[in-house]
């Protein structure tokens, strides 16, 4: 089945630096990778998603790449700000439509 | 423009009874994922249905869970029996089915059920 990896688990960053999250999977069928945010007690927010026919893809602040010949794709925030701090998951699917998750990434910006 | 509903939001069992989540996806939204969430860790899908149809209960444990969505109302969730490891958040997320909509799933607030 299909398995992902997250890194990092906990990533703090100054307000106005960037911010990189990272995931990698096995499965080469999987060819939808979307990325949520999650607030604490509250559900997982679609912020960007990326399918397999497009290496980048951008939205104001946010990104993600992929690359599929490696298996990876990327979250770039860039001009972080306090608000941006979460819980952000990677997630993926492929034939199955059901999503499988990354472990989670908890961001915080420091004021 | 409602999004994905759930109730309750919070609820308390105490072992052995049971316990009803409940899920109403984005209107136009024909398609409900249950996933569950431990502490500290990330979602993990448990079944996927359709309007009176489960497409794939591959994460489901064998015993004790069981959901439907029927052809009126909101799609349930429901623990028999529950034990202090079902204590989770469950959350719900719906899609449509045109073009490639059907990937994106939105999620509802969850369920937060704690077994005493």
């Amino acid at each position: 089945g299909e398995n992902v990896e997250q890194h990092p688990s906990t990533l703090s960053v100054q307000e106005g630096d960037s911010a990189v999250i990272k995931c990698t999977y096995s499965d080469s069928a999987s060819n939808y990778f979307p990325w949520y945010k999650q607030e604490l007690g509250k559900g997982p927010q679609l912020i960007i998603d990326i399918r397999s026919n497009v290496g980048e893809k951008k939205d104001q602040r946010i990104a993600v790449t992929l690359n599929k010949t490696a298996k990876h794709f990327s979250l770039h925030i860039t001009e972080t700000q306090p608000e941006d701090s979460a819980v952000y998951f990677c997630a993926l699917s492929g034939s199955a439509r059901q999503l499988t998750f990354g472990s989670g990434t908890q961001l915080t910006v420091l004021p | 423009n409602a999004g994905v509903m759930q109730n309750p939001r919070h609820l308390v069992r105490r072992r052995g009874q049971e316990a009803r989540l409940r899920c109403s996806p984005m209107k136009g939204h024909s398609h409900v994922y249950w996933y569950r969430q431990l502490p500290e860790e990330g979602l993990k899908f448990m079944v996927y249905l359709q309007k009176e149809n489960i497409i794939d209960e591959s994460g489901m444990p064998k015993e004790r869970f069981s959901a439907e969505f029927p052809k009126e109302g909101p799609s349930i969730l429901r623990i028999q029996q529950v034990v202090r490891g079902d204590s989770a958040a469950y959350f719900c997320a719906s899609s449509s089915v045109t073009g490639h909509s059907y990937n994106e799933q939105f999620f509802g607030p969850g369920t937060r059920l704690t077994v005493l």
